[in-house]
């Protein structure tokens, strides 16, 4: 899993709380994104971030937010308004966000039950 | 739009025998190719790509690639395979387009049977 953490591995929350996962990165990375594991359905992006202090929402933002203050941090929390948010999480960075031909570097995820 | 696809959720193989996992793709203009294996209840690990050059890429774990242009293709291949390749296999392609995101398929879980 390289040089990305995650944590928790597991966590529980009640419905309507909000979460935050963490994601914290040591490779110096510019570009980090939160993805959306489903089964069935691969990974689909929920938000991304090329530089600190920006990001942009990927194909599933809606009731996500997250913030860059720092290069190793991209912190997503997900809402209430996330009608459906128990799934796996993986957050990841590549060496460049504008640079296509970098491949990703994955954390090992966080499991979030939501009952 | 990109997009691709993975047309086998499951491939089991015989431990020894050969193994292909397929890929195929959509872009505009030329991708950008990627496989990622992910083991049970970890993160996705990157295998090998594809950006230019020689079709046949080389990658971790005895894992290779060929990508196909005619066929728009991207088949993940190992001459001789293990039990412990058991695992969630992923395919993802970027267009080369400014604003072209990477995208993933759906998965392919290889069964290595004993």
């Amino acid at each position: 899993d390289g040089g990305i953490t995650q944590s928790p591995k597991y966590l529980f929350r009640k419905e309507g709380q909000n979460v935050t996962l963490s994601c914290e990165q040591n490779l110096n990375h510019d570009a980090m994104y939160w993805y959306r594991q489903d089964p069935g359905q691969g990974l689909r992006l929920i938000y991304y971030s090329q530089i600190v202090n920006d990001f942009q929402k990927g194909d599933i933002a809606e009731g996500y937010s997250v913030s860059r203050e720092k290069k190793e941090s991209f912190p997503l929390t997900v809402t209430s308004a996330q009608k459906n948010p128990t799934a796996f999480y993986l957050c990841a960075s590549s060496i460049k966000g504008s640079g296509r031909a970098y491949e990703q570097y994955f954390g090992p995820g966080t499991r979030l039950t939501v009952t | 739009a990109q997009s691709v696809a993975q047309p086998e959720d499951q491939v089991n193989v015989a431990e020894g025998n050969p193994l292909t996992v397929k890929c195929t793709y959509s872009v505009s203009g030329n991708p950008y190719l990627f496989w990622y294996v992910q083991y049970p209840n970890r993160g996705l690990q990157f295998l090998l790509k594809y950006i230019t050059g020689d079709n046949l890429v080389k990658g971790s774990y005895g894992f290779e690639a060929e990508f196909n242009k005619s066929q728009t293709s991207f088949h993940l291949k190992k001459p001789s395979a293990l039990v412990s390749d058991s695992a969630l296999y992923f395919c993802a392609v970027v267009g080369m387009n400014r604003d072209d995101k990477i995208i993933f398929g759906k998965g392919t879980r290889l069964h290595i049977l004993p």
